[in-house]
């Protein structure tokens, strides 16, 4: 199983353009997230998911939008990239919200915006 | 806004000794989660223990909960040099599985 891969690992990217960042798992969760990691602080929900088909904002959306269209893949775009989005972005999975909760994270993209 | 805070931010010990971290938290919680991150690379997770609950074991892993408190304590027993690493308490006060984490004990085991 490779759980969850993250494409791409890297980019550097200009202000204004814009990218997607692609989160695929392959365990059959039911919820999916995405995050940011800014250095000195914990992670921060950026967007989330419990289905195909759903999408809801977390703490920091503002500047991303998100899709689910496939239950195994959550995509993260950014559409007109600011500096303040330089940051290391994890997706993770989690299976079920009563008893396996524990989250299942990619290895991350690191994002540099110039 | 961070929910879990760790304590201490920073922890530099030898080989072979234990090391303690401390998450304090402000909210009512469904469960509280453990993860390190070595440096580069994403979380893993180590250890759940839920709300109803007060002391866990995982190997050399130990974590308790004292909800009347707030707190959690994760301790490492007979640390190794593969044990250094970012360790991050996060907590669970939904039911749609949203992570609220602290901004991580930095531990660093020299041989």
């Amino acid at each position: 199983n490779a759980g969850v891969t993250q494409t791409p690992k890297f980019r550097v990217l200009k202000t204004g353009q814009s990218m997607t960042l692609l989160c695929a798992q392959d365990m059959n969760h039911e919820y999916m997230y995405w995050y940011r990691q800014d250095p000195g602080m914990g992670l921060r929900l950026i967007h989330y998911s419990v289905g195909e088909g759903t999408t809801a904002k977390g703490e920091v959306p503002d500047g991303y939008n998100v899709s689910r269209l496939k239950k195994q893949n959550f995509l993260l775009g950014l559409e007109s990239a600011a500096p303040s989005q330089t940051s290391v972005y994890f997706c993770a999975s989690v299976l079920d919200r009563e008893f396996h909760t524990e989250a299942f994270f990619g290895q991350g993209t690191r994002l540099t915006v110039v | 806004s961070q929910q879990g805070e760790e304590d201490p931010q920073a922890l530099s010990i030898q080989e072979g000794e234990n090391a303690t971290m401390n998450c304090s938290y402000k909210t009512s919680i469904n469960n509280l989660q453990w993860y390190r991150q070595n440096s580069g690379r994403g979380l893993v997770h180590l250890i759940l223990i839920r709300s109803n609950e007060r002391e866990k074991h995982s190997g050399r892993l130990r974590v308790t909960l004292d909800t009347s408190k707030k707190s959690s304590s994760l301790l490492i027993t007979a640390s190794r040099a593969a044990d250094t690493a970012s360790y991050f308490c996060a907590l669970l006060t939904d039911s749609w599985g949203k992570l609220q984490f602290g901004a991580g004990t930095q531990v660093v085991v020299t041989p």
